[in-house]
């Protein structure tokens, strides 16, 4: 199947600093997404982005899928910004489903 | 207020016994997927439904039976089979476009533990 890693696992930012996290995959892909998981468990969609570059707010994507990476990027952080951050990816000849990674885990401190 | 519900928030599963955690979601979603996760890890899944009475084994089905009687509902069922169940399941849904799941929608999640 496909293999999924971000990188850096550990990430600790004070509070205003900018960051970019990365996400390299093993096959090429239909489907990427990227989510935010707060310390409580609740996982929420931030991106839908197989390819190209897309915004919200203070967060943004890249995927290049013909280099099998993804990079978010979040500037001027916010505490509300810790937690786990999960890229996902999918490809339609592997069936219906995503394959995660393991997670980049982030702290702001005020 | 349109979303995935989840209960129980915390299940409590003693030797032997087979336990069922609930998912229902109002988005009209086609889909719907049930995750573990495991502490420091990311999701792994279990099972999945693109329609009402029909589901595939995900990566780690072994241990866990699902059903799709209604579109709203997708229940887990852990048996006794699995002989680790303890961890986080969450339940997703989404939009079913071309085949793929785009924009997966979470539940709150379900901690199980062995007693």
């Amino acid at each position: 199947g496909i293999q999924v890693e971000q990188s850096p696992p550990d990430l600790i930012l004070q509070e205003g600093a900018n960051s970019t996290l990365r996400c390299n995959f093993s096959d090429s892909v239909n489907n990427l997404q990227w989510f935010h998981q707060n310390p409580w468990g609740q996982l929420i969609n931030l991106f839908y982005i197989p390819s190209g570059t897309k915004q919200n707010g203070r967060l943004s994507a890249t995927t290049v899928a013909t280099e099998r990476y993804s990079l978010l990027y979040i500037s001027s952080s916010q505490t509300t910004d810790s937690g786990v951050y999960f890229c996902a990816v999918g490809k339609k000849a592997a069936g219906n489903k995503l394959t995660f990674g393991g997670g980049t885990r982030v702290l702001v401190k005020p | 207020d349109g979303g995935i519900t989840q209960s129980p928030k915390y299940l409590f599963r003693k030797e032997g016994q087979n336990v069922t955690l609930s998912c229902e979601q109002n988005l009209n979603h086609d889909a719907m997927y049930w995750y573990r996760q495991d502490p420091g890890q990311g999701l792994r899944l279990i099972y999945y439904s693109q329609i009402v009475n029909d589901f595939q084994k995900g990566d780690i089905a072994e241990g866990y039976s699902v059903s799709r009687e209604k579109k709203e509902s997708f229940p887990l069922t852990v048996t006794s089979a699995q002989k680790n169940p303890t961890a986080f399941y969450l339940c997703a849904s989404s939009t079913d476009g071309q085949g793929l799941p785009r924009d997966q929608y979470f539940g709150p999640g379900t901690r199980l533990l062995v007693l």
